[in-house]
């Protein structure tokens, strides 16, 4: 199975700081990577899909890019409602595999 | 709006069956893959199991092969895994998903996901 590291595994950033969360897939997955967003008690939630599409209705200062085993999630400007866990997931290679998470605290 | 909700999680012991099922409504579900993925207190998302619009192609996790199935019943927008043989590793909060695209096309991005119920293996 290929594996996803996420790094850092916990961030603590201010509101309006700009953040940078990295995934790295143990080998190439093209550009076959989705972030998610999770809250506690709550059900992820879909925010990029392949490595750079943003899904309806996920605020624009969210963003992904990369390709082949290195990819990054950035947020511009945090929010308020932005402050949770995020997982990266590779859909390049059965099984779909997701990264062990990064969890995004307020300073 | 588009709804999932599972039901049919509950405590078990070792060795035990139990059937979880995705309640749907909002889209076409007979249009779509569907998905089962698990996740264990503290830890990411595992994915379990997907079954195409209708049910004539099925994949599982290794971990779960033999023992868990999948099914669906597009007559009543429902999703179901059969889950026989539980272990302690099984225990999680399992969730359906659907995927992102309607259609023939497999592209295993969730979205959306239900709110998930919670199996617990415990002797």
């Amino acid at each position: 199975d290929i594996q996803m590291t996420q790094s850092p595994s916990s961030v603590s950033a201010s509101l309006g700081d700009r953040v940078t969360i990295t995934c790295r897939a143990s080998q190439g997955v093209s550009s076959w990577v989705a972030w998610y967003q999770q809250k506690p008690g709550r059900a992820p939630k879909l925010l990029i899909y392949a490595a750079s599409y943003l899904q309806s209705g996920v605020p624009s200062r969210f963003s992904g890019s990369g390709s082949g085993t290195d990819f990054t999630l950035t947020i511009s400007s945090l929010q308020p409602e932005d402050f949770a866990t995020y997982y990266c997931q590779q859909a390049s290679s059965f099984p779909q595999t997701f990264g062990q998470g990064t969890k995004l605290e307020i300073k | 709006e588009v709804q999932l909700v599972e039901s049919g999680g509950r405590s078990v012991q070792p060795g035990e069956s139990l059937r979880l099922s995705c309640a749907t409504s909002g889209f076409t579900f007979s249009n779509y893959w569907m998905h089962w993925v698990r996740q264990a207190p503290g830890r990411g998302p595992v994915w379990v199991s997907r079954i195409n619009s209708d049910g004539t192609i099925i994949n599982y996790a290794d971990s779960v092969k033999g023992r868990f199935t999948i099914s669906r019943d597009n007559a009543n927008n429902t999703l179901s895994l059969q889950m026989n043989s539980l272990r302690a590793e099984d225990t999680a909060v399992y969730y359906c998903a659907r995927d992102r695209i309607l259609g023939a096309t497999l592209e295993n991005w969730f979205d959306p996901w239900g709110q998930g119920t919670l199996v617990t293996v415990s002797s």
